[in-house]
């Protein structure tokens, strides 16, 4: 199976500490992509980075890549309640086209 | 900041009717997607659409589905004959380059099949 695997499944964390997701992935890959996902809601971009990139910031998020582990890490700096969501790594694998494949996602809960 | 949209954002319709799931992407995007998510599951790709015809399907896509960019701007999923569990969340997506590039998401339409 393609489809990656995120780690760990759910997280509560207090505000103002950070919060660390993880992503794994088969095989070689074009981009992969981080999305938050309010409850019953739709998709936010949050971040991609490319397969020739290892770390890409935006604000308070941090992702990395380990191209030779096949897997990223979503960092969320000095969290807060509205963090509160699920957070799902989709990539897109090189040769198949630009469809993305979505992991389980991990649901992140930020208490005050 | 241009956005996809998704109407109608929930749709409940009785089992073997037909639905049309509608869809504006980002204007000056190519490539179109329609993923699904079941309830408490992960999102799956359903279909790509490139310079109006299909570029892949996944297995669900089945002969029920069928999509369509009917005019400049829509981009349609339809379901033929609506089953049980076709209930789910349909979000649509477009970007503007191939394989490389952000993928942005509508709002989604919740399909509740009756």
């Amino acid at each position: 199976s393609q489809q990656g695997e995120e780690d760990p499944q759910a997280l509560s964390i207090q505000e103002g500490e950070n919060a660390t997701m993880n992503c794994s992935y088969k095989t070689s890959i074009n981009n992969l992509q981080w999305y938050r996902q309010n409850s019953g809601r739709g998709l936010v971009h949050l971040i991609l980075i490319r397969s020739n990139e290892r770390e890409k910031h935006s604000g308070r998020l941090r992702v990395t890549l380990d191209t030779s582990k096949k897997s990223s890490s979503l960092l969320i700096t000095a969290s807060r309640a509205a963090d509160t969501a699920s957070y799902f790594c989709a990539t897109a694998y090189y040769n198949q086209g630009g469809k993305l494949i979505f992991g389980q996602g991990t649901e992140l809960s930020v208490k005050p | 900041e241009p956005e996809v949209t998704q109407t109608p954002s929930h749709q409940v319709t009785q089992m073997g009717q037909e639905v049309i799931l509608r869809c504006v992407p980002i204007s000056n995007h190519l490539y179109f997607y329609w993923y699904r998510q079941i309830l408490g599951q992960k999102v799956e790709f359903l279909v790509s659409f490139y310079n109006n015809e299909i570029s892949e399907k996944s297995e669900i896509f089945d002969d029920q589905f069928s999509v369509e960019r009917p005019d400049g701007s829509n981009f349609t999923l339809k379901i033929r004959s609506t089953k049980l569990e076709d209930s789910a969340m349909y979000f649509c997506a477009s970007t503007q380059g191939f394989s490389t590039d952000t993928q942005y998401f509508g709002p989604g339409t919740r399909l509740t099949v009756l």
